[in-house]
């Protein structure tokens, strides 16, 4: 599709347990971005993504968050033994800055994660 | 460091009121971004315009206007004969010009929960 694709969609799973969230960004953005929204919430940087630049992770809440963008694309977002605080929806967006680009968000429609 | 502070948490109007959506930042870059995102009950997020830190002309489209001023650090947003179809959370977000010529991860605001009723 032509937009940011994120799976899955939702995502339950007990106290504990890891989760794996994906991003696919929209083909040929440089920049790829994850926020999280907790209900009723603004919009909490996580990580940002830009080319072949070190990624900015000065967002990420803990230890147990880590991301990867492979190849320049995909972007999995990993949260290590869940906690009850990590349920909300994981936002992935992605954009193109420069050459006349509004350096505009295309956001996914989010991962929705609940930990039991 | 970069901080955006919206400082209404809920505004609620009547149709065709006007409403206006503060928005404050802090950066210490001469160069910057600016956006405002709208997100409707459906939940995505809707791109509703970006400024630089270098056009301090306000823009008018439609019913929606930003009054961008450098001089109190505000990019403020107002809806002109508001609709119910307004009613939605509005995010101000502030982005640093990086050192590779590309944007800095945009900061949101808490954002503005309006609502418009009938």
């Amino acid at each position: 599709g032509a937009g940011v694709s994120q799976s899955p969609s939702n995502k339950v799973t007990e106290k504990g347990k890891d989760v794996e969230l994906r991003c696919d960004p929209i083909s040929g953005h440089t920049a790829l971005y994850w926020y999280r929204q907790s209900l009723g919430q603004g919009l909490e940087f996580l990580i940002y993504f830009q080319g072949n630049s070190a990624p900015d992770k000065s967002g990420l809440p803990s230890d147990r968050f880590s991301a990867e963008r492979t190849g320049g694309s995909v972007s999995t977002l990993t949260i290590q033994r869940t906690q009850q605080e990590d349920s909300a929806v994981y936002l992935c967006a992605s954009s193109l800055w420069g050459q006349g680009n509004t350096g505009e968000l295309f956001f996914g429609e989010g991962s929705r994660l609940t930990v039991l | 460091a970069q901080k955006v502070t919206q400082a209404q948490t809920e505004i609620s109007v009547v149709e065709k009121e006007d409403v206006t959506l503060d928005c404050v930042y802090e950066t210490r870059d001469t160069t910057y971004y600016l956006f405002w995102y709208k997100q409707p009950p459906s939940g995505e997020l809707v791109f509703l315009i970006r400024r630089n830190s270098f056009d301090e002309q306000n823009e008018i489209s439609g019913r929606y206007s930003w009054n961008f001023q450098k001089s109190t650090s505000s990019f403020n947003f107002t809806i002109t004969a508001s609709q119910v179809v307004d009613s939605a959370v509005y995010f101000c977000a502030l982005s640093d010009f990086g050192v590779n010529q590309a944007g800095t991860a945009l900061i949101f605001g808490k954002g503005t929960t309006l609502s418009v009723s009938s």
